[in-house]
């Protein structure tokens, strides 16, 4: 099993919402991230959790607050976002925390439109 | 600040023929490069990577190049199949150690003509 299953794949909400993202892995990665990707742009870096506790937090705003209940799952939750955080947001999980290559593994992501 | 850069927003080559993508990079600490595709609306599949101790990574069709002197990097798809056309992400990470998470360009479109 190569996969990261994200859910939902499509997602609207008003500014006054609050949802979560979903994210699953079964590789035996103990690193998961957490990419925002808009339109012709590269993907750019959120959050990454290492061993389930969070180790990198990109500036993001506390809109989102990611959560990880344990090593196969990642949740991102979102509340009172903005119009401008319509995007497309990726979860990736990796197997090396140490020394050597991080080859990020990515899910088909989530396309999220706030109104 | 761009620290990984595809200079290319799109390309387009004949089927058949050899598809050639770069990428430059501007970190120094950067030792570990990957090539990903990527279609609308989905997520970006890895493709091929290399280690800064090799100069050259073959699989299949596909076979990055690494320049380090020049911080540069290539993909050479040959022979290019209609399939190929896609959005590719050249990305870069330090391997120091722990979980950092990759640099991406800006991709490049590439369009494969019949």
């Amino acid at each position: 099993d190569t996969e990261v299953t994200q859910t939902p794949k499509h997602l609207v909400m008003g500014m006054t919402n609050k949802k979560s993202l979903k994210c699953e892995q079964h590789m035996g990665h103990r690193a998961m991230y957490w990419y925002k990707q808009k339109a012709k742009k590269p993907p750019e870096l959120m959050f990454v959790y290492s061993y389930e506790k969070l180790s990198i937090n990109e500036s993001v705003p506390s809109r989102f607050s990611p959560e990880c209940p344990n090593s196969s799952l990642l949740n991102l939750h979102l509340h009172a976002l903005q119009p401008e955080d319509s995007a497309l947001y990726l979860c990736a999980s990796s197997q090396s925390t140490g020394a050597g290559g991080e080859k990020l593994f990515f899910g088909s992501g989530t396309q999220l439109s706030v109104l | 600040d761009q620290q990984v850069k595809q200079n290319s927003p799109s390309l387009s080559v004949q089927e058949g023929r050899i598809s050639i993508l770069n990428c430059d990079y501007t970190n120094s600490m950067f030792d570990y490069f990957l090539w990903y595709k990527k279609y609308p609306a989905e997520g970006p599949t890895f493709l091929i990577s290399i280690s800064s101790i090799k100069d050259k990574n073959e699989d299949g069709r596909f076979t990055v190049f690494l320049n380090k002197s020049a911080k540069h990097l290539s993909l050479h798809i040959v022979p290019s199949q209609p399939g190929d056309s896609a959005v590719y992400f050249c990305a870069a990470s330090d391997q120091g150690g722990g979980a950092d998470g990759l640099t991406f360009g800006k991709g490049t479109h590439l369009i494969i003509q019949p």
